[in-house]
């Protein structure tokens, strides 16, 4: 069973254009969620996570969006440039739970110069 | 700073062949993970550590071992080696104040083919 889904798998988008990725999960437990960012041939790395309790929050060009009513989040990347090309996971954890940090199976996005 | 450090970076093993992967952090890290990333899949917990001498098994633990002698280095060992162990690992550590929000510092990884 997969906890977080995530969509699209793929994206291409212009430079200057706005990248959107989305998430969304089951178990109503989680209360802690992190965006993570992958260039090739590197580990992840963290780039944004929120709370359940902030519908929006922003660190840049980097945007997360939050609707703990229907269980969604997603990402968004403004003004895109060809160096946010990489891959992007969403991840869900519950605080103080036994159960470890749950990722996406990842965007892999190509911002085109 | 090194942060977390992984090694061999690439290797290619023959079936039933055996070998361990090396990671090595030095952030004092209580919490050490060990993940493997296939195409399309998103990263599968393997084990983890919450400290030395504790480890316990992940989501996908079967044909691996991992020990934790001291808190620097938390070992993942491949036992008679398949195909199907074919991909990306990478190991991961995060402090036992960011283990509750998935604050996770990633190696570089290591590539292992089993041919």
């Amino acid at each position: 069973q997969q906890q977080v889904k995530q969509s699209p798998q793929s994206l291409i988008v212009q430079k200057g254009g706005i990248s959107i990725i989305n998430c969304a999960y089951e178990n109503t437990a989680f209360d802690y969620f992190p965006w993570y960012q992958q260039f090739p041939g590197k580990g992840p790395a963290l780039l944004i996570a929120i709370r359940p309790d902030v519908s929006e929050k922003k660190e840049g060009r980097f945007t997360i969006s939050f609707n703990k009513s229907a269980k969604q989040f997603s990402l968004h990347i403004m003004d895109s440039q060809p160096g946010d090309s990489a891959t992007y996971f969403c991840a869900a954890i519950a605080q103080g739970g036994s159960e470890k940090l749950v990722f996406g199976k990842g965007t892999k996005l190509t911002v085109n110069p | 700073n090194a942060g977390v450090t992984q090694t061999p970076k690439f290797r290619i093993l023959k079936i039933g062949q055996s070998m361990t992967l090396q990671c090595a952090q030095d952030m004092n890290h209580n919490y050490m993970y060990w993940y493997r990333q296939d195409p399309g899949m998103g990263l599968k917990l393997i084990y983890y550590s919450v400290g030395a001498g504790i480890t316990d098994k992940g989501e996908v633990p079967n044909g691996y071992n991992v020990s934790r002698s001291t808190t620097e280095y938390f070992p993942l060992r491949l036992e008679l080696a398949a195909p199907s162990q074919t991909s990306v690992y990478f190991c991961a550590s995060s402090s036992s104040r960011a283990s509750n929000t998935g604050e996770l510092f990633f190696g570089e990884g290591s590539r292992l083919t089993v041919l």
